[in-house]
C-alpha cells in the first residue's frame, strides 16, 4: 500500500499522559498536514509541513502539541499532559504541492485517541 | 463559528437510483473544492475536484457542479451501491493554500 499511514491507529491513554502518533506520507509528497476530527463534525486543520519546515499551526495546536518532520519524510504529532478534551481522531495528510497552488490532499487511516 | 452536534443530514437513496449531495461555500474567492467520502472508522477519501473556472467535472459514477454565483457545490453519484454509504464532505482551502477547511457532512445511506 503507498497511501499515508499512521500509527497507532488506537491509542488509549490516561488524563495527564504524553502520546505521540506518527504519520508516514505517501512517497515524494513535500507537503504534510495534521488534522483533528471530532465525532460529527468535518476534519479541523492543525498544521502543515513543506519539506521539514513547519510553515503553518492553527490556534488550535495548543503549547501542549507538537509536531515534527525532522527528515521531510514522517511526521510525529505529540500531545503531552492530554487531557479529555484531546480525545478525537488524529488525521494526516500529504501532496505534491507547488508554490502558490492547493494541492489534492490524501489522506491516511488515522489514529483515535481516547483520554480517560 | 456555527456548532455542528452529532445529527448529520442524512441523504437515504435506494440502490440503483441516483444521488444528490450539496454543499455551500463561505469564500467567494475560493478557487479550489474537493470532495472527500468517509466511511465509519476511516480517513477521508478524495472523490473528485474542480478548479473555479469550471462549473462541471466528471469523474467514474460521479459529477461535480460548482455554481460561483450563489457558492454552492454539488456531488452527483450516478447508480447509487452499498459501498457508497458514508459520510460526505466538501471542502474549500481555508487561508492560504495550504489548509482545507471542510463543510458539514453529509450522510449517504444506500438501502438495498
Amino acid at each position: 500500500d503507498t497511501g499515508v499511514s499512521q500509527d497507532p491507529r488506537h491509542k488509549i491513554t490516561k488524563r495527564g499522559q504524553n502520546v505521540t502518533f506518527r504519520c508516514d506520507p505517501i512517497s515524494e509528497h513535500n507537503r504534510l498536514y495534521w488534522y483533528r476530527q471530532t465525532l460529527g463534525q468535518g476534519p479541523e486543520f492543525l498544521t502543515y509541513f513543506q519539506n521539514e519546515a513547519q510553515l503553518e499551526k492553527s490556534r488550535l495546536l495548543s503549547d501542549r502539541f507538537s509536531a515534527e518532520r525532522p527528515k521531510g519524510s514522517f511526521s510525529t504529532l505529540e500531545i503531552q499532559r492530554t487531557e479529555q478534551g484531546d480525545s478525537a481522531m488524529y488525521l494526516c495528510a500529504s501532496s505534491h504541492g507547488t508554490s502558490g497552488s492547493t494541492d489534492t490532499q490524501y489522506f491516511g487511516p488515522g489514529t483515535r485517541l481516547t483520554v480517560l | 463559528g456555527e456548532s455542528v452536534g452529532l445529527h448529520l443530514p442524512t441523504l437515504s437513496v435506494q440502490e440503483g437510483d441516483n444521488s444528490i449531495i450539496n454543499c455551500a461555500y463561505s469564500n467567494s474567492a475560493s478557487d479550489y473544492f474537493i470532495w472527500y467520502k468517509q466511511e465509519s472508522g476511516k480517513g477521508p477519501q478524495f472523490i473528485i475536484d474542480i478548479r473555479s473556472n469550471m462549473d462541471k467535472r466528471q469523474g467514474q459514477r460521479v459529477t461535480v457542479l460548482l455554481n460561483k454565483t450563489v457558492k454552492h457545490l454539488s456531488l452527483q453519484i450516478a447508480a447509487t451501491q452499498p459501498g457508497d454509504s458514508a459520510v460526505y464532505f466538501c471542502a474549500e482551502p481555508g487561508g492560504g493554500n495550504n489548509r482545507l477547511a471542510f463543510g458539514k457532512g453529509n450522510q449517504v445511506v444506500v438501502i438495498p
